[in-house]
């Protein structure tokens, strides 16, 4: 079946710009992760979604960064007035407890970069 | 808190040559370890994993990795290099609780395989 599909591939923003990014999990999963890959920072967790409990949040840098995820499935993350330390590659992951949940699986990832 | 090193950001081989990566591990509780790779423009992929089974992992693509308790170890090895086993690896390890298993990633190694 269809993997971890994320939109849009590419994204440029100015300084200040308000960006969001979705991510679309494989269905059925019900565990969905946000990861930030950057030069300085490597690679980074963001949140994490599980079925309809209340999101860890705990990866988030910042107030600026907000996720949601509608009807648990699609999931959208928000940047408000990004700034240039922003820019990088934003991936989304998702996994199916029915199978252990311990394998996350994951999309091509946003390229974000903040001009 | 969990982490893990790589040690080596860079490794050259020739191809047929015997690949290792080094990862070591750090937490508290007993872990699951993850290795995965990524090729240029495109999201990670689940080569292996070791969730307190068996300790000699294999995975995919003729790889395969060994969890060792005692030396805080969870090396990476295929005994002949290919053309195409040059990408960016990276190990993972997660604290699994109550179905949340989000990652920590080490820094990662570029593999480059010489003809």
């Amino acid at each position: 079946g269809a993997g971890v599909s994320q939109s849009p591939s590419n994204k440029v923003t100015e300084k200040g710009k308000d960006v969001e990014l979705r991510c679309d999990p494989i269905s059925g999963h019900t565990a969905l992760y946000w990861y930030r890959q950057s030069l300085g920072q490597g690679l980074e967790f963001l949140i994490y979604f599980q079925g309809n409990s209340a999101p860890d949040k705990s990866g988030l840098p910042s107030d600026r960064f907000s996720a949601e995820r509608t009807g648990g499935s699609v999931s959208t993350l928000t940047i408000q007035r990004t700034q240039q330390e922003d820019s990088a590659v934003y991936l989304c992951a998702s996994s199916s407890t029915r199978t252990g949940g311990d394998t996350q699986y994951f999309g091509p990832g946003t390229r974000l970069t903040v001009l | 808190a969990q982490s893990v090193t790589q040690l080596g950001s860079h490794v050259s081989v020739s191809e047929g040559a015997l690949v290792l990566l080094r990862c070591n591990y750090s937490s508290s509780v007993p872990p699951y370890l993850f290795w995965y790779v990524q090729y240029p423009n495109q999201g990670l992929q689940l080569l292996l994993k070791y969730t307190s089974a068996a300790t000699l992992v294999i995975g995919i693509n003729g790889f395969e990795a060994e969890f060792k308790k005692s030396e805080t170890s969870f090396h990476l090895t295929k005994p002949s290099a290919h053309m195409s086993d040059a990408a960016e690896y990276f190990c993972a390890v997660s604290v699994h609780r109550s179905n949340d298993y989000k990652l920590s990633f080490g820094a990662g190694t570029t593999v480059t395989v010489r003809a």
